[in-house]
Protein backbone atom coordinates (compact mmCIF):
# COMPACT_ATOMS: atom_id res chain seq x y z
CA UNK A 1 0.00 0.00 0.00
CA UNK A 2 0.95 3.61 -0.94
CA UNK A 3 1.86 5.67 2.13
CA UNK A 4 1.13 9.76 2.58
CA UNK A 5 2.16 10.86 -0.90
CA UNK A 6 3.25 14.55 -0.99
CA UNK A 7 3.79 17.08 -3.98
CA UNK A 8 6.11 18.21 -5.22
CA UNK A 9 9.55 17.21 -3.38
CA UNK A 10 10.86 20.45 -3.68
CA UNK A 11 10.32 24.00 -5.10
CA UNK A 12 11.55 27.63 -5.21
CA UNK A 13 9.30 30.68 -4.77
CA UNK A 14 10.15 34.03 -5.05
CA UNK A 15 8.78 36.66 -1.84
CA UNK A 16 5.36 37.70 -2.93
CA UNK A 17 4.03 34.81 -4.88
CA UNK A 18 1.66 32.19 -4.08
CA UNK A 19 2.42 28.03 -3.62
CA UNK A 20 0.40 25.08 -3.33
CA UNK A 21 1.04 21.92 -1.51
CA UNK A 22 -0.45 18.91 -2.37
CA UNK A 23 -1.19 15.50 -0.20
CA UNK A 24 -3.10 12.18 -0.68
CA UNK A 25 -3.58 10.50 2.53
CA UNK A 26 -3.19 6.40 3.10
CA UNK A 27 -6.23 4.96 1.57
CA UNK A 28 -9.16 4.79 3.98
CA UNK A 29 -7.51 7.55 6.16
CA UNK A 30 -10.02 10.22 6.77
CA UNK A 31 -8.29 13.29 8.55
CA UNK A 32 -5.33 14.89 6.93
CA UNK A 33 -2.78 17.37 9.46
CA UNK A 34 -0.24 19.50 7.54
CA UNK A 35 3.26 20.50 9.65
CA UNK A 36 5.68 23.05 8.87
CA UNK A 37 9.31 22.19 9.79
CA UNK A 38 12.01 24.91 9.81
CA UNK A 39 15.68 23.89 10.04
CA UNK A 40 16.61 22.53 13.34
CA UNK A 41 13.38 22.34 14.92
CA UNK A 42 10.32 19.88 15.41
CA UNK A 43 7.95 20.08 13.47
CA UNK A 44 4.58 22.90 14.08
CA UNK A 45 1.03 22.22 14.14
CA UNK A 46 -0.77 24.39 11.08
CA UNK A 47 -3.83 22.36 10.23
CA UNK A 48 -6.10 19.55 10.25
CA UNK A 49 -9.11 18.45 8.60
CA UNK A 50 -11.54 15.76 9.10
CA UNK A 51 -13.95 14.92 5.75
CA UNK A 52 -13.92 17.94 4.72
CA UNK A 53 -13.66 20.30 8.02
CA UNK A 54 -11.20 21.93 9.79
CA UNK A 55 -10.69 20.52 12.91
CA UNK A 56 -8.05 22.72 14.23
CA UNK A 57 -5.64 25.38 13.19
CA UNK A 58 -1.95 26.26 14.70
CA UNK A 59 -0.79 29.53 15.14
CA UNK A 60 -0.13 30.94 11.66
CA UNK A 61 -1.06 33.62 9.73
CA UNK A 62 -4.53 34.08 7.44
CA UNK A 63 -2.09 33.71 4.47
CA UNK A 64 -2.10 29.88 4.97
CA UNK A 65 -5.25 28.07 4.21
CA UNK A 66 -5.82 24.44 3.57
CA UNK A 67 -8.82 22.34 2.01
CA UNK A 68 -9.95 18.67 2.02
CA UNK A 69 -11.25 17.07 -1.07
CA UNK A 70 -14.07 14.47 -1.60
CA UNK A 71 -11.46 11.84 -1.82
CA UNK A 72 -9.47 12.90 1.57
CA UNK A 73 -6.40 14.63 -0.66
CA UNK A 74 -6.00 17.78 0.61
CA UNK A 75 -3.85 20.98 -0.45
CA UNK A 76 -1.91 23.76 1.83
CA UNK A 77 -1.93 27.01 0.13
CA UNK A 78 0.59 29.95 1.66
CA UNK A 79 -0.05 33.35 -0.15
CA UNK A 80 2.98 36.52 -0.32
CA UNK A 81 5.37 34.40 0.53
CA UNK A 82 8.08 35.35 3.04
CA UNK A 83 11.76 34.51 3.00
CA UNK A 84 10.54 33.07 6.66
CA UNK A 85 8.20 30.38 5.07
CA UNK A 86 11.02 28.37 3.72
CA UNK A 87 10.74 25.15 5.35
CA UNK A 88 10.19 21.68 5.12
CA UNK A 89 6.07 20.85 5.09
CA UNK A 90 4.45 17.27 6.65
CA UNK A 91 1.49 15.68 5.34
CA UNK A 92 0.40 13.73 8.04
CA UNK A 93 -2.88 11.80 7.79
CA UNK A 94 -4.44 9.59 10.41
CA UNK A 95 -7.75 7.20 10.42
CA UNK A 96 -10.19 9.14 11.77
CA UNK A 97 -11.45 11.96 13.84
CA UNK A 98 -9.16 12.63 16.90
CA UNK A 99 -7.19 9.09 16.12
CA UNK A 100 -4.15 8.15 17.92
CA UNK A 101 -1.87 7.21 14.72
CA UNK A 102 -0.30 9.48 12.72
CA UNK A 103 1.58 8.30 9.29
CA UNK A 104 3.51 11.19 7.76
CA UNK A 105 4.65 11.94 4.09
CA UNK A 106 8.54 13.02 2.89
CA UNK A 107 7.25 16.21 2.94
CA UNK A 108 7.71 19.27 0.72
CA UNK A 109 11.27 21.62 0.94
CA UNK A 110 9.56 25.15 -0.21
CA UNK A 111 12.81 27.48 -0.64
CA UNK A 112 11.81 31.49 -0.54
CA UNK A 113 14.39 33.37 -2.53
CA UNK B 1 -0.31 22.40 24.89
CA UNK B 2 2.11 20.50 26.99
CA UNK B 3 5.78 21.71 26.43
CA UNK B 4 8.13 19.09 26.09
CA UNK B 5 12.16 18.85 26.42
CA UNK B 6 14.56 16.93 25.83
CA UNK B 7 18.33 16.85 25.65
CA UNK B 8 20.18 18.20 22.30
CA UNK B 9 21.64 14.98 21.80
CA UNK B 10 23.32 11.58 22.89
CA UNK B 11 25.48 8.83 21.97
CA UNK B 12 25.16 5.10 22.00
CA UNK B 13 27.59 2.17 21.54
CA UNK B 14 25.82 -0.58 18.75
CA UNK B 15 24.28 -2.84 20.10
CA UNK B 16 23.93 -1.36 23.94
CA UNK B 17 20.13 -0.24 25.12
CA UNK B 18 19.76 3.55 24.02
CA UNK B 19 17.58 5.71 26.39
CA UNK B 20 15.79 8.48 25.76
CA UNK B 21 14.52 10.75 28.26
CA UNK B 22 11.64 13.78 27.83
CA UNK B 23 10.26 16.02 30.49
CA UNK B 24 6.75 17.11 29.79
CA UNK B 25 5.86 18.40 33.25
CA UNK B 26 2.72 20.14 31.98
CA UNK B 27 1.50 17.49 30.03
CA UNK B 28 -2.74 17.20 30.92
CA UNK B 29 -4.63 14.00 32.24
CA UNK B 30 -5.88 13.54 28.72
CA UNK B 31 -3.05 13.75 27.09
CA UNK B 32 -0.97 10.91 24.72
CA UNK B 33 3.28 10.92 24.44
CA UNK B 34 4.26 9.99 21.54
CA UNK B 35 7.70 9.51 19.97
CA UNK B 36 8.64 9.68 16.65
CA UNK B 37 11.90 10.11 15.06
CA UNK B 38 13.42 11.39 11.48
CA UNK B 39 16.19 10.88 9.32
CA UNK B 40 18.09 13.08 7.10
CA UNK B 41 14.88 15.82 7.09
CA UNK B 42 12.51 12.80 5.61
CA UNK B 43 8.66 12.92 7.17
CA UNK B 44 9.31 11.71 10.83
CA UNK B 45 8.42 7.91 11.73
CA UNK B 46 5.98 6.61 14.39
CA UNK B 47 7.49 4.94 17.30
CA UNK B 48 5.27 4.30 20.17
CA UNK B 49 2.79 6.42 22.09
CA UNK B 50 1.13 5.66 25.68
CA UNK B 51 -1.17 7.66 28.10
CA UNK B 52 -0.39 6.08 31.61
CA UNK B 53 0.62 2.52 31.36
CA UNK B 54 4.27 1.55 30.16
CA UNK B 55 4.23 0.17 26.33
CA UNK B 56 6.34 -2.31 24.06
CA UNK B 57 6.35 -2.90 20.61
CA UNK B 58 8.41 -4.19 17.78
CA UNK B 59 10.82 -0.93 18.03
CA UNK B 60 10.85 0.05 21.49
CA UNK B 61 9.63 0.27 25.04
CA UNK B 62 7.81 3.44 26.11
CA UNK B 63 8.51 3.94 30.21
CA UNK B 64 6.12 6.97 31.77
CA UNK B 65 6.26 7.87 35.82
CA UNK B 66 3.29 7.86 37.62
CA UNK B 67 3.06 11.52 37.86
CA UNK B 68 3.40 11.65 33.91
CA UNK B 69 6.15 14.25 34.12
CA UNK B 70 8.60 12.81 31.96
CA UNK B 71 9.28 9.33 29.87
CA UNK B 72 11.68 7.49 28.73
CA UNK B 73 12.49 6.18 25.44
CA UNK B 74 14.19 2.84 25.17
CA UNK B 75 15.72 1.06 21.77
CA UNK B 76 17.02 -2.57 23.16
CA UNK B 77 19.88 -3.05 20.97
CA UNK B 78 20.76 0.38 19.31
CA UNK B 79 21.84 -0.04 15.78
CA UNK B 80 23.78 2.10 13.58
CA UNK B 81 20.63 2.50 11.65
CA UNK B 82 19.11 3.79 14.61
CA UNK B 83 20.64 7.15 14.36
CA UNK B 84 18.02 9.62 13.64
CA UNK B 85 16.53 12.91 15.86
CA UNK B 86 14.19 11.55 18.30
CA UNK B 87 11.15 14.03 19.01
CA UNK B 88 8.96 12.98 22.50
CA UNK B 89 5.82 14.86 21.67
CA UNK B 90 2.14 15.47 23.30
CA UNK B 91 -0.77 15.02 21.43
CA UNK B 92 -3.81 17.82 22.70
CA UNK B 93 -6.53 20.27 21.64
CA UNK B 94 -9.74 19.65 19.26
CA UNK B 95 -7.38 18.05 16.74
CA UNK B 96 -5.56 15.70 19.16
CA UNK B 97 -2.99 17.48 17.17
CA UNK B 98 0.91 16.75 17.98
CA UNK B 99 3.29 19.03 19.80
CA UNK B 100 6.60 18.26 19.23
CA UNK B 101 9.63 19.49 20.79
CA UNK B 102 13.20 20.32 19.38
CA UNK B 103 14.20 16.51 19.46
CA UNK B 104 17.18 14.59 20.48
CA UNK B 105 20.05 13.80 18.12
CA UNK B 106 21.03 9.86 18.90
CA UNK B 107 24.50 8.72 17.02
CA UNK B 108 24.53 5.17 17.28
CA UNK B 109 28.90 4.72 17.35
CA UNK B 110 30.05 1.89 15.83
Amino acid sequence: DAGVTQSPTHLIKTRGQHVTLRCSPISGHKSVSWYQQVLGQGPQFIFQYYEKEERGRGNFPDRFSARQFPNYSSELNVNALLLGDSALYLCASSLGDRSYGYTFGSGTRLTVV
Amino acid sequence: DAKTTQPTSMDCAEGRAANLPCNHSTISGNEYVYWYRQIHSQGPQYIIHGLKNNETNEMASLIITEDRKSSTLILPHATLRDTAVYYCSSSSGSARQLTFGSGTQLTVLP
